[in-house]
């Protein structure tokens, strides 16, 4: 897996977008860019993944620079649900793509 | 679709006991599915990838004998706590690979075991 950096915590208001960045400067050109989420004491959920172009679900949007170095997650128009522990993953496609978890970004969505 | 199950979704045991918390993928079939284990206000770490006939894969530092699993069938995998002891309380989460394709998984919602 390549390694990822993401910020500690990040504050986002009620209705506003929330942009969770993720460095990922060591990815490989075969490796996918996932983001899962953890509400708390509940399993992660996923939310989105990518390989280069820019992808959006119902969910939320995906945008990875045009050298793969970094990423950030969008949620549109976060929710009080929406507070949670984001986590940005590179898996390698050759180790039956085994999730290596970091300490992600914890988001706190405010009235 | 993509939902998977665990059960129980809260245990406490005796020192001493066996524990054996199940992972179901609901709605599809599931070539793989992981174990992961996770302690208060810590990351989840993975313990074990297991495919369905086929013996597990432990990571390091995870003893195969004390955390048995077993993956009988596509949408079942099981993991027992064997001789559990209060260390071994934890938070553990299974999640589940799609047969037909997606490198994406599913995680259960998570079993907190306590052990007395």
């Amino acid at each position: 897996d390549a390694k990822t950096t993401q910020p500690p915590s990040m504050d986002c208001a009620e209705g506003r977008a929330a942009n969770l960045p993720c460095n990922h400067s060591t990815i490989s050109g075969n490796e996918y860019v996932y983001w899962y989420r953890q509400i708390h004491s509940q399993g992660p959920q996923y939310i989105i993944h990518g390989l280069k172009n820019n992808e959006t679900n119902e969910m939320a949007s995906l945008i990875i620079t045009e050298d793969r170095k970094s990423s950030t997650l969008i949620l549109p128009h976060a929710t009080l649900r929406d507070t949670a522990v984001y986590y940005c993953l590179t898996p390698h496609t050759g180790t039956a793509s085994k999730l290596t978890f970091g300490t992600g970004t914890r988001l706190q969505v405010t009235l | 679709g993509a939902v998977v199950s665990q059960h129980p979704s809260r245990v406490i045991c005796k020192s001493g006991t066996s524990v054996k918390i199940e992972c179901r993928s609901l709605d599809f079939q599931a070539t793989t599915m992981f174990w992961y284990r996770q302690f208060p206000k810590q990351s989840l770490m993975l313990m074990a990838t297991s495919n369905e006939g086929s013996k597990a894969t432990y990571e390091q530092g995870v003893e195969k004998d004390k955390f048995l699993i077993n993956h009988a069938s596509l949408t079942l995998s099981t993991l027992t706590v064997t001789s559990a002891h209060p260390e071994d309380s934890s938070f553990y989460i299974c999640s589940a690979k799609r047969l037909a394709g997606g490198n994406e998984q599913f995680f259960g919602p998570g079993t907190r075991l306590t052990v007395l």
